[in-house]
């Protein structure tokens, strides 16, 4: 059975940082693609960040770039996301979620992990 | 800026058929943004529907389809059940690795 537990999640002041974790399996992760797509309490999914399988490309929506940082360790099967610079907009519900091998949309998700920034 | 357009709400019967919308502010959607769909009910983790326009995830009944319709991507329901009472959130794939979201499309069964 496919499992992802994100971890890492808390409150932080404006301007703090945070590291998410996010530990995985039940599949081949070295195999899959990842990203991180979050979710503001009330509001709509907002896609994040994208990993490769080898960490060869990454990608980040524009609110993130120069501020987060995605990585993986695929010999501990897990995935992470620094956060730095964190503002109130950040604050939201982030979920680690596998891209399908053959399309680009996303397939397992984890239950996600709450991040509140607030002074 | 891109936005991906979703009615904000719909409601449909038990039993009958609903079709909500995947589109673009400007241009059209079609297959080369490899439209998909996930349903979220609240508290829980988003679950695929449909990925790559019309290819069903795992385990997804069959009464759950993706199309498109003139120009934008479209989830069709086809009788409904209450269970499908949930938040519905359609995403286009943009190139160069970012995907965005649609604002979500709240069903209501009754």
């Amino acid at each position: 059975e496919v499992q992802l537990v994100e971890s890492g999640g808390g409150l932080v002041q404006p301007g703090g940082s945070l590291r998410l974790s996010c530990a995985a399996s039940g599949f081949t992760f070295s195999t899959y693609s990842l990203n991180w797509v979050r979710q503001a309490p009330g509001k709509g999914l907002e896609w994040v960040s994208y990993i490769s399988s080898s960490s060869s490309t990454i990608h980040y929506a524009d609110s993130v770039k120069g501020r987060f940082t995605i990585s993986r360790d695929n010999a501990k099967n897990s995935l992470y996301l620094q956060m730095n610079s964190l503002r109130d907009e950040d604050t939201a519900v982030y979920y680690c979620a596998t891209k399908y091998s053959g399309s680009p949309a996303f397939d397992y998700w984890g239950q996600g992990t709450l991040v509140t920034v607030s002074s | 800026q891109t936005v991906v357009t979703q009615e904000t709400s719909f409601s449909v019967s038990p039993g009958g058929t609903v079709t909500l919308t995947c589109g673009l502010s400007s241009g059209s959607v079609s297959t080369s943004y490899y439209p998909s769909w996930y349903q979220q009910t609240p508290g829980q983790a988003p679950r695929t529907l449909i990925y790559s326009t019309n290819t069903r995830s795992s385990g997804v009944p069959d009464r759950f389809s993706g199309s498109i319709l003139g120009n934008k991507a479209a989830l069709t329901i086809t009788g409904a059940q209450a269970d499908d009472e949930s938040d519905y959130y359609c995403v286009l794939y943009m190139g160069s690795g970012s995907w965005v979201f649609g604002g979500g499309t709240k069903l209501t069964v009754l």
